[in-house]
């Protein structure tokens, strides 16, 4: 079955620091990749997006994501935290047309 | 643009009223979709349009769901009767779709939705 899986329900890093948040897919093909960002009382957001090339893209806020062919996986990456990057962030990958979403990470950026 | 409009953003109603949520997609974007968000089951797909037409309604829960969508410029997501069960946020999205679909969703504010 097709899935996209986000194994840490949150994620707690200092600010300063930098941040992994991960994501790994189980989809035929080759689908696109993205990340998402949802701060509370919001709706989703988009922040990158894998099509081809370069396997390491760059978003917005500063954040990128590095693919993965080999271990299907493209994890979010920033390499210093920010208290502002506190929120919850989704990963999704193309299925046939529509998008197949993980369950989301929370990050949690402490001062 | 001023992104996509969904109202209310909030409802709070009594079980077995009827609710009915709308949505004002960005203007040019050719696909809309509906998802309902919760803690427990996280974010979940509705129905998608395409053009106007239903491709894929296989995330409605139950007939007491329904979503229609008479223009480019509007949809809605009705339930009725409402249940407690169906408390949650929901969510719409749109987005152009050419030649390849790129997942590039832009979502609106959400509507929460809680049933007494």
């Amino acid at each position: 079955a097709q899935s996209v899986a986000q194994p840490e329900d949150q994620v707690n890093v200092a600010e300063g620091n930098p941040l992994t948040v991960k994501c790994t897919y189980s989809v035929s093909g080759n689908p696109y990749l993205f990340w998402y960002v949802q701060y509370p009382n919001r709706g989703l957001q988009f922040l990158l997006k894998y099509i081809t090339g370069d396997n390491l893209v760059k978003g917005s806020y500063g954040f990128e994501a590095e693919f993965n062919k080999s271990q299907t996986s493209f994890h979010l990456k920033k390499p210093s935290a920010l208290v502002s990057d506190s929120a919850l962030y989704f990963c999704a990958v193309t299925s046939n047309y529509q998008l197949i979403w993980g369950a989301g990470t929370k990050l949690i950026i402490k001062p | 643009d001023a992104g996509v409009i969904q109202s209310p953003r909030h409802e709070v109603t009594e079980m077995g009223q009827e609710v009915t949520l709308r949505c004002k997609p960005i203007s040019g974007h050719n696909s809309l979709f509906w998802y309902r968000q919760t803690m427990m089951r996280g974010l979940e797909l509705l129905i998608y349009f395409n053009n106007n037409v239903p491709i894929d309604d296989s995330g409605m829960p139950e007939d007491r769901f329904s979503a229609k969508m008479p223009n480019a410029s509007f949809s809605t997501l009705k339930i009725q009767p409402s249940e407690p069960r169906d408390s949650a946020v929901y969510f719409c999205a749109s987005i152009w779709t050419g030649g390849e679909e790129t997942g590039e969703l832009f979502f609106g504010e959400g509507s929460r939705l809680t049933v007494l």
